[in-house]
């Protein structure tokens, strides 16, 4: 069965280092997104992205966070400089097409936990 | 703005024991609500989503829901616990348009043999 994956599973950085965390969403989805969830808190969304460009962001997504699909199959959340609250587990998923009213599923990845030390 | 509350971050039953997984939402136009699962160093899985259809929607691994209107609740249950349920469980509620979905906090399911 098709899965969206997440690499590093795990990713260690230093305060103020640049971090890039790679997914795979599954080849035939159109929609794909990043959320993640702070150990004890609730799982937030960040980002959705859609035909090459930011289709809807939160107020988390701000200035230090990028995303890109810089080839057919990856799909990359880039933070400029870390900061010890960006430590969190982010989730990848992705959707065939618009995922609103439930049209379709959103499949998420096993999530990369980073640790901002 | 639309929210979920899940009562309970841990929830411990006995194998063979009702399973009762509380959500309630909150939201100003009719919600589109989902259940999803995670087992331990995996992904989110959907277990099951209401889209305003029937008011009772199965999903998989004998698990269902009941979309109340009246409570504003969909509480997730199964009849019989089984070891292998043991997992975070999640409620999320999506809009109509644009594509975010909004988590509850989890649950922790304990199944005790």
């Amino acid at each position: 069965e098709p899965e969206v994956t997440q690499t590093p599973s795990h990713q260690v950085t230093q305060m103020g280092q640049e971090v890039i965390l790679r997914c795979v969403p599954i080849s035939n989805h159109l929609y794909f997104y990043w959320y993640r969830q702070i150990l004890g808190q609730k799982v937030e969304f960040l980002v959705s992205f859609y035909n090459n460009e930011i289709s809807e962001k939160s107020e988390i997504f701000d200035d230090q966070f990028s995303v890109e699909r810089p080839d057919g199959s990856n799909f990359t959340l880039k933070i400029r400089s870390t900061k010890l609250e960006d430590s969190a587990m982010y989730f990848c998923a992705s959707s065939p097409g618009a995922s609103g009213g439930g049209k379709n599923i959103q499949y998420f990845g096993a999530g990369t936990r980073l640790s901002v030390l | 703005a639309q929210s979920v509350t899940q009562l309970g971050s841990h929830v411990s039953v006995s194998e063979g024991a009702l399973v009762l997984l509380r959500c309630n939402y909150s939201s100003s136009v009719p919600p589109y609500l989902f259940w999803y699962v995670q087992y331990p160093n995996q992904g989110l899985q959907l277990l099951l989503k209401y889209t305003s259809a029937a008011t009772l929607v199965k999903g998989i691994n004998g698990f269902e829901a009941e979309f109340k209107k009246s409570e504003t609740s969909f509480h997730l249950t199964k009849p019989s616990a089984h070891m292998s349920d043991a997992a975070e469980y999640f409620c999320a509620v999506s809009p109509e348009y644009g594509n975010k979905l909004v988590f509850g906090a989890g649950t922790i399911l304990r199944v005790k043999s």
